[in-house]
């Protein structure tokens, strides 16, 4: 079992609906992030957060330190959201432990 | 853009050979992490630097070296390449431990 576990891993969805990602873990950890890769291939950093909510334009970010898992949301979701969206835990001060990834596929 | 730069962008060499991969971090940042994405194994986790020091490794192979020099920048060395060392290799750079790291656009190797 993996350490970092996300669902879905494909997500197929009509512009403008509101889209979740789940991200679980099963070892303590100091922070979770949030990162997206396009088909380029390049990694953005969405958000990092240790708990509570975050909020950037039409991203949220959520954590539950005691359940252990974190989701992501898209609100109004736009075909340019189309990207690989990557759950990453901080394992004490160095290490980045990845989930598989979901890819997100948005239509008009 | 992030304010990672990594060089080169691509880069195809025969089984065998040594490459070095070279990352310059954001402005400030001391803490530097290297990653590889290969198509079956996802991210994976190789080495941190800060501050010029080796500070944890992770499923790094003994043929893959790693150095910070004193300017900051980065390079991890891949020796007697494998064709299963094809992947995407990533820089990313903090200011330190603790806060958010940003992540260079890669460098994807292709071992022939």
């Amino acid at each position: 079992k993996n350490e970092v576990e996300q669902s879905p891993q494909n997500l197929t969805a009509q512009e403008g609906e509101f889209i979740t990602i789940n991200c679980s873990y099963s070892v303590g950890i100091s922070a979770l992030h949030w990162l997206q890769q396009h088909p380029g291939g390049g990694i953005v950093s969405l958000f990092m957060l240790s708990s509570g909510k975050k909020k950037h334009g039409r991203l949220i970010a959520t954590i539950n330190i005691q359940e252990k898992h974190s989701s992501l949301h898209i609100t109004a979701s736009h075909p340019r959201d189309s990207a690989v969206y990557i759950c990453a835990v901080k394992q004490g001060a160095q290490k980045l432990v990845f989930g598989q990834g979901t890819r997100l596929t948005i239509n008009p | 853009d992030s304010g990672v730069t990594q060089t080169p962008k691509h880069l195809i060499t025969a089984t065998g050979q040594r490459v070095t991969l070279r990352c310059s971090p954001r402005s400030g940042d001391l803490s530097v992490y290297w990653y590889q994405q290969s198509l079956d194994q996802g991210l994976q986790f190789l080495i941190h630097y800060y501050n010029g020091e080796e500070r944890a490794k992770g499923n790094i192979l003994e043929r893959f070296s790693a150095q910070q020099f004193p300017d900051l920048h980065s390079e991890l060395n891949l020796s007697s390449l494998e064709l299963g060392d094809s992947a995407l290799y990533f820089c990313a750079s903090s200011v330190n431990e603790v806060t958010e790291a940003f992540f260079g656009q890669g460098t994807r190797l292709t071992v022939v």
